[in-house]
């Protein structure tokens, strides 16, 4: 089943404690991309990656780092979480850079105390 | 900077209409418009693309249309079905590969 899977799903943590958010996609898919999702903001896109060590910051990139050593994954590192970065955070990809629709990871809910 | 903007916020019908949600961008340089469902805490399901030398695309009940000189969208969505509430929200990507998101339309189909 081609799917964006995403760990974990769920997670509390506490301010500065370092955590990585996996997102793996099996469809071989170029373009790969993470997004924050808050109440009344929207959606609002951190970074993207064109394609295996080509990352992109987007607009809201403080606070994270990404890594695209392989085409099929690409995680979201907090090195510092802080209370801010408290949201719900989705992966997604596409085939192709700029025509391939767009698929969706079911969210990873993170909360920083 | 691309800004989109979703018409109305939230949307409340009974089973059985027939129903439009609106999607406006303000730069009309773009690859493709995409329209998705997103149900409370989940994730967001693409329900149509449409590519920018399209006109409308069609799945079901949905139809999409695509007027990229006037910068607007719409999804037509046919005889609604309570298992059809959820927030539409609309997405533009442009030639930056920027994918610009609408806020959404939260819709609510009532038995």
């Amino acid at each position: 089943e081609a799917q964006v899977t995403q760990n974990p799903r769920y997670l509390i943590t506490v301010t500065g404690k370092k955590l990585t958010v996996t997102c793996s996609q099996n469809m071989n898919h170029e373009y790969m991309s993470w997004y924050r999702q808050d109440p009344g903001l929207g959606l609002r896109q951190i970074y993207y990656s064109m394609n295996v060590e080509v990352t992109d910051k987007g607009d809201v990139p403080e606070g994270y780092k990404v890594s695209r050593k392989e085409k099929r994954n690409f995680p979201l590192i907090l090195e510092s979480p802080s209370p801010n970065q408290t949201s719900l955070y989705f992966c997604a990809s596409s085939f192709g850079q700029l025509t391939g629709e767009l698929f969706f990871g079911e969210g990873s809910r993170l909360t920083v105390l | 900077k691309q800004e989109v903007t979703q018409i109305p916020a939230a949307l409340s019908v009974p089973e059985g209409e027939n129903l439009v949600l609106n999607c406006s961008f303000t730069d009309s340089a773009i690859y493709n418009l995409q329209w998705f469902r997103q149900d409370p805490g989940k994730g967001l399901t693409s329900l149509l693309l449409i590519q920018s030398s399209q006109r409308e695309q069609t799945s079901g009940r949905l139809n999409a249309s695509l007027d990229k000189s006037s910068g607007r969208s719409t999804l037509y969505i046919a005889a609604s079905q309570p298992g059809d509430s959820a927030t539409y929200l609309c997405a533009v990507r442009d030639n930056n590969n920027d994918m610009r998101f609408g806020a959404g339309t939260r819709l609510t189909v009532k038995p």
